[in-house]
């Protein structure tokens, strides 16, 4: 079974700032996804972005970015320009290529604040 | 595009009664969606996977008799809380799987289930 860790249960950041949530995982599995997940008080899940394992180039989307390293199991997100509406719960979750009929393991999640 | 909705956004009941949670994609066929139970202050726990015509498949300590999940379309499943009682209260997510496997899931915007 996977398992995906998230070690820091709370950030806070300065609004304009940089901040770098950290998520490790365990799996045997060659070929996965990797995503960070959203969740604002309104407590919606909103997709911020998505990495095939295949593929070396870490994700970007906007003002997030990823730093993938598959061999050490770590798939990291950074958040730059903190804007307020960034103040969320965000999780990582993982995914296994084509079985399973793609169900999700999450970690427990960073509450990330961010400060005017 | 993708949108899933949720209903109802907020539910009290009384102890001992049954209560249905709807989820619908609006603008997609989804042959498989997610239920998950979300505790305060913690991650998704993925309780069931619901694919259209067929039976749910139920996560490991997750009561069948209890959750009864229904997924008689591909846009509407149903999570039915059966003779509910105080520690069944929880955020219930659900999610539907767009297209083909690998795809992210979208959620819906969560019901708030309370039961006095």
């Amino acid at each position: 079974a996977q398992t995906v860790t998230q070690s820091q249960p709370e950030m806070s950041v300065q609004e304009a700032e940089t901040v770098t949530l950290s998520c490790t995982y365990d799996t045997s599995e060659n070929n996965y996804y990797l995503f960070w997940y959203k969740q604002p008080p309104s407590r919606q899940m909103i997709l911020v972005i998505r990495q095939e394992a295949y593929k070396q180039q870490n994700a970007t989307e906007n003002r997030f970015s990823v730093n993938f390293q598959k061999a050490a199991k770590s798939f990291s997100l950074k958040i730059s320009d903190s804007q307020l509406g960034d103040t969320a719960m965000y999780f990582c979750a993982f995914m296994k290529h084509g079985a399973a009929g793609n169900k999700l393991t999450f970690g427990g999640g960073t509450r990330v604040l961010v400060k005017p | 595009g993708a949108v899933v909705s949720q209903h109802p956004s907020w539910v009290i009941c009384k102890s001992g009664t049954s209560v249905k949670i709807e989820c619908r994609s609006l603008d997609f066929q989804a042959t498989t969606m997610f239920w998950y139970r979300q505790f305060p202050k913690q991650s998704l726990m993925l309780m069931a996977t619901s694919n259209e015509g067929s039976k749910a498949t139920y996560e490991q300590g997750v009561e069948k008799d209890k959750f009864l999940i229904n997924h008689a379309s591909l846009t509407l499943s149903t999570l039915t809380v059966t003779s509910a009682h105080p520690e069944d209260s929880s955020f219930y997510i659900c999610s539907a799987l767009q297209g083909t496997p690998n795809q992210p899931q979208h959620f819906g915007d969560g019901t708030r289930l309370s039961i006095l």
